[in-house]
């Protein structure tokens, strides 16, 4: 049973245009959720984290929304630019106890920035 | 500052063959992790360790085995590799509470 899923597989923008990729989740011991992205023939690497205490956080370009009573975030890009073009994955863990250490992660988003 | 570090990058094995992928962390982190990406199944937990001595099983780890003898290393082995075992292996690393680091990823073939 997925416990994070991202229902979009692929998503495609222009560039200077706004990216959103979505991400639910249904473990509701959740209350830490993170950004990856990832490059072909690379490792994911980190990109933004939000706790459940906040239903925002923003960095740069970036920014995540979460909504606890939807188990529903969202990665907003403005502007996204050619060089944004990956994968992008949800992740979720708790902040206790045994959920705390396993890092959940949803199958992905291939975000493609046309220029 | 290496991050973390695994080892091998590429490997192609035949079917019953064994190996041992090496991962090494150099930043103190006490989680360490190994996953498995195949297409369209995003990233699968196989194991996991909270700290040296220590090991967990994760979503997928029947044909694999983990030892951490050593806070730094994270070793994964296959005691019979199977077709079913081709995939792109990554290692992470934490602490409590953090994100996650990675490795750059080993694929491994098993013909």
């Amino acid at each position: 049973d997925q416990q994070v899923k991202q229902n979009s597989p692929s998503l495609s923008v222009q560039e200077g245009r706004i990216s959103i990729l979505n991400c639910d989740y249904t473990n509701s011991m959740f209350d830490y959720f993170l950004w990856y992205k990832k490059y072909p023939a690379e490792g994911p690497t980190f990109l933004i984290s939000i706790s459940s205490i906040k239903d925002k956080n923003e960095d740069g370009r970036f920014t995540v929304f979460l909504n606890k009573s939807a188990k529903h975030l969202s990665l907003h890009i403005v502007p996204s630019q050619p060089g944004d073009s990956a994968v992008y994955f949800c992740a979720a863990s708790g902040s206790s106890g045994g959920s705390n250490y396993k890092l959940t992660f949803g199958k992905g988003t291939l975000l493609t920035v046309n220029p | 500052n290496a991050g973390v570090t695994q080892t091998p990058k590429f490997r192609v094995l035949k079917t019953g063959q064994s190996m041992t992928l090496l991962c090494a962390q150099d930043m103190n982190h006490e989680y360490m992790y190994w996953y498995r990406q195949d297409p369209g199944m995003g990233l699968r937990l196989i194991h996991y360790s909270v700290g040296e001595g220590t090991t967990a099983k994760g979503e997928v780890p029947d044909g694999y085995n983990v030892s951490r003898l050593k806070k730094q290393n994270f070793l994964l082995g296959l005691e019979s590799a199977a077709p079913s075992q081709t995939s792109v292996y990554f290692c992470a690393s934490k602490q409590p509470n953090t994100e996650a680091f990675f490795g750059q990823g080993t694929r491994l073939t098993v013909v």
